[in-house]
């Protein structure tokens, strides 16, 4: 099983929709949780940390489960301009997992 | 404005040539990371340092060489005994604590002539 896991899509969605990604970890004593947004050809950006009690900015909301050891990432009113790779973090101590990412194309 | 700094955006490398990617921070960050990405694929870790004049082996460091003579600079060298190493380089910091993200350099991308 892989240290982290996500559907690599793409997830082609319309203008407006609601969309989620789920990310699946392995290792139980994981501590530390991050969603990165990927541009083509850019480096991954941060787009939030993810806390056990949920956590929300704008149109995004970011949810740990650790019962399931996942952490989910909502976006909803989808723009345009959200099109991009989003990729998960776990962390444990200094060692940084990333999942391969999930594309989300937002479409007109 | 403080970030990461790589350079250069664009490099090539003829056969037999060592290389070397410039990483500078000034961030005051303790942690600093090389990452390799490869066309439509994650990241996977080169080395990474924690603290100057120390430094380990990520999962891929076989042809890479790495130094940390200094907090804010952290240069990687591809070396000849890498033989595939067309892909996109990039370096990461963060603080010494483990519920820190990491954040970026805006990359280096290394091919082939």
């Amino acid at each position: 099983r892989k240290e982290v896991e996500q559907d690599p899509g793409p997830f082609n969605v319309p203008e407006g929709a609601t969309v989620a990604f789920n990310c699946t970890y392995s290792n139980s004593a994981s501590q530390s949780f991050f969603w990165y947004r990927q541009d083509c050809r850019k480096e991954p950006k941060l787009l939030m940390s993810v806390y056990s009690s949920g956590n929300e900015d704008g149109r995004f909301t970011a949810q740990l489960n650790r019962a399931s050891q996942y952490i989910s990432l909502l976006i909803r009113d989808s723009k345009l301009s959200d099109s991009a790779t989003y990729l998960c973090v776990v962390t444990l101590y200094q060692k940084v997992t990333f999942g391969t990412g999930t594309k989300l194309q937002v479409i007109p | 404005d403080g970030g990461i700094t790589q350079s250069p955006k664009y490099l090539f490398r003829k056969e037999g040539q060592n290389v070397t990617l410039s990483c500078e921070q000034n961030l005051n960050h303790d942690a600093m990371y090389w990452y390799r990405q490869d066309p439509g694929q994650g990241l996977r870790l080169i080395y990474y340092s924690q603290i100057v004049n120390d430094f380990q082996k990520g999962d891929i460091a076989e042809g890479y060489s790495v130094s940390r003579e200094k907090k804010e600079s952290f240069p990687l060298t591809v070396t000849s005994a890498q033989k595939n190493p067309t892909a996109f380089y990039l370096c990461a910091s963060n603080p010494d604590e483990s519920n820190q993200p990491q954040h970026f350099g805006d990359g280096t991308r290394l091919s082939i002539l």
